[in-house]
């Protein structure tokens, strides 16, 4: 099955500091990835949809200047945590959709999580 | 927008049980798809079972199946034979065909299957 990886899994940085989360799509190729948000005991909320080549959409609220992602590959997406704060402390998700022909459009395949603790 | 509304915080049951989870959802559009989320301890996200609207037949898959009524736009998840392994958060989510094609997730629920 179609498999997709979050590095690093786990991440302590200082207040102020900027911190880099990656996803990527290991057997599939992914036009679409999205990166979600969730906080102890609550849901995931979407924070931004990322397309290969162009410009990420984010979600009314997500402030683009400080969560920065590029997706510059079929296969491989970034979120950047940038002048981190103690409230960005989180859980980020990514997920990818496989577009190949034949392969059901509607599923996304979900990384296994980065768990952010700003000090 | 379309919003996803879990009713449940928390459920538990005894092991072998069965256990439903309910779910209903807000939109406008005819065409989508709705999914129900499994996320255990490890926080993986697990795809359980997906529902095309424009299929009348409850989708099944081995234990779990769903009650789908569109009209009343309603999306439950029953779980039969519960095991210990089924404990985790449960997520029911929405997804539109058109646009972007985003999944919006209800506040989940969380399930303890008890020994």
């Amino acid at each position: 099955g179609a498999v997709v990886s979050q590095h690093p899994s786990w991440v302590i940085c200082k207040s102020g500091t900027s911190v880099k989360i990656e996803c990527r799509s290991l057997d599939f190729q992914a036009t679409t990835m999205f990166w979600y948000r969730q906080f102890p005991k609550q849901s995931l909320m979407l924070m931004a949809t990322s397309n290969e080549g162009s410009k990420a959409t984010y979600e009314q609220g997500v402030e683009k200047d400080k969560f920065l992602i590029n997706h510059a590959s079929l296969t491989l997406s970034t979120l950047t945590v940038t002048s981190a704060h103690p409230e960005d402390s989180s859980f980020y998700i990514c997920s990818a959709r496989d577009l190949t022909v034949g392969v059901v459009p509607s599923e996304q395949y979900f990384g296994p999580g980065t768990r952010l603790t700003v000090t | 927008a379309q919003t996803v509304t879990q009713s449940q915080p928390e459920m538990s049951v005894q092991e072998a049980e069965t256990v439903t989870l309910s779910c209903t959802y807000d939109t406008s559009e005819n065409n989508y798809y709705l999914f129900w989320y499994k996320q255990p301890p490890s926080r993986q996200m697990i795809l359980v079972i997906r529902q095309e609207a424009y299929k009348q037949q409850n989708a099944t898959e081995n234990r779990f199946s769903v009650n789908f009524q569109k009209a009343a736009k309603s999306f439950s998840l029953k779980i039969s034979d519960s095991q210990l392994g089924d404990t985790a958060m449960y997520f029911c989510a929405f997804m539109k065909l058109r646009g972007a094609q985003k999944l919006v997730f209800g506040q989940g629920t969380r399930l303890t299957i008890n020994p």
